[in-house]
């Protein structure tokens, strides 16, 4: 299995309140990626990295910021927590190989309600 | 923008039995992977099968087989002899292939399997 480990796996915060998911990896992955999961949606980008410092906004990055100080750490802030925020969120990373063997591996998945 | 269409949300099958889950892509790339995830119960992440647009073969993995159809857009899974564990959410999944792309998925919104014994 890929080196990918989340924190915290769950979370329970209050609306307002600031929130940062962690997504931890020891394959030394150029890519990270972090998806929200909510039913009727599949899995939709919030935000990427193509490598320390360079992130990019993906399709759902209103309300998130990231930050990616070091190659093995990718960081999601809430900065002000809403209730549209609930969600499950997944981190994922991605290494470009010869060979069509391009995959993205994922974590295990943080599930994080505004209440 | 990609976008991927899964148009069932939820199917069921008897164990041992085969089904086919449905996908189809918009995409005017021409160099891509596809890709096939389960996602059972304990919301694991898990990569089934994938299909890279450049060959004309079919991908298979044991039980699993996917119809490739570059044309028509499609990208349909099989699962031959069904068992209890493949009672799963199913999502196809869209990656361009350029480093441009940042590899980037875009997701379908997923069919919930049951196998039932």
């Amino acid at each position: 299995d890929a080196g990918i480990t989340q924190s915290p796996r769950h979370k329970v915060t209050e609306t307002g309140t600031p929130v940062t998911l962690r997504c931890h990896q020891t394959e030394n992955h150029r890519y990270m990626y972090w998806y929200r999961q909510d039913p009727g949606h599949g899995l939709r980008l919030i935000h990427y990295s193509y490598g320390v410092k360079d992130t990019d906004k993906g399709e759902v990055s209103d309300g998130y910021s990231v930050s990616r100080s070091k190659t093995e750490d990718f960081l999601l802030t809430l900065e002000s927590a809403t209730s549209s925020q609930t969600s499950v969120y997944f981190c994922a990373i991605s290494e470009p190989r010869t060979g069509g063997r391009t995959e993205a591996f994922f974590g295990q998945g943080t599930r994080l309600t505004v209440v | 923008a990609q976008t991927v269409t899964q148009s069932q949300p939820e199917m069921s099958v008897q164990e041992a039995e085969t089904v086919t889950l449905s996908c189809t892509y918009d995409t005017s790339e021409s160099n891509y992977y596809l890709f096939w995830y389960k996602q059972p119960p304990s919301r694991q992440m898990i990569l089934v099968i994938r299909q890279e647009a450049y060959k004309q073969q079919n991908a298979t993995e044991n039980r699993f087989s996917v119809n490739f159809q570059k044309a028509a857009k499609s990208f349909s899974l099989k699962i031959s002899d069904s068992q209890l564990g493949d009672t799963a959410m199913y999502f196809c999944a869209f990656m361009k292939s350029s480093s441009g792309s940042n590899y980037k998925l875009t997701f379908g919104k997923g069919t919930l399997l049951t196998v039932n014994p």
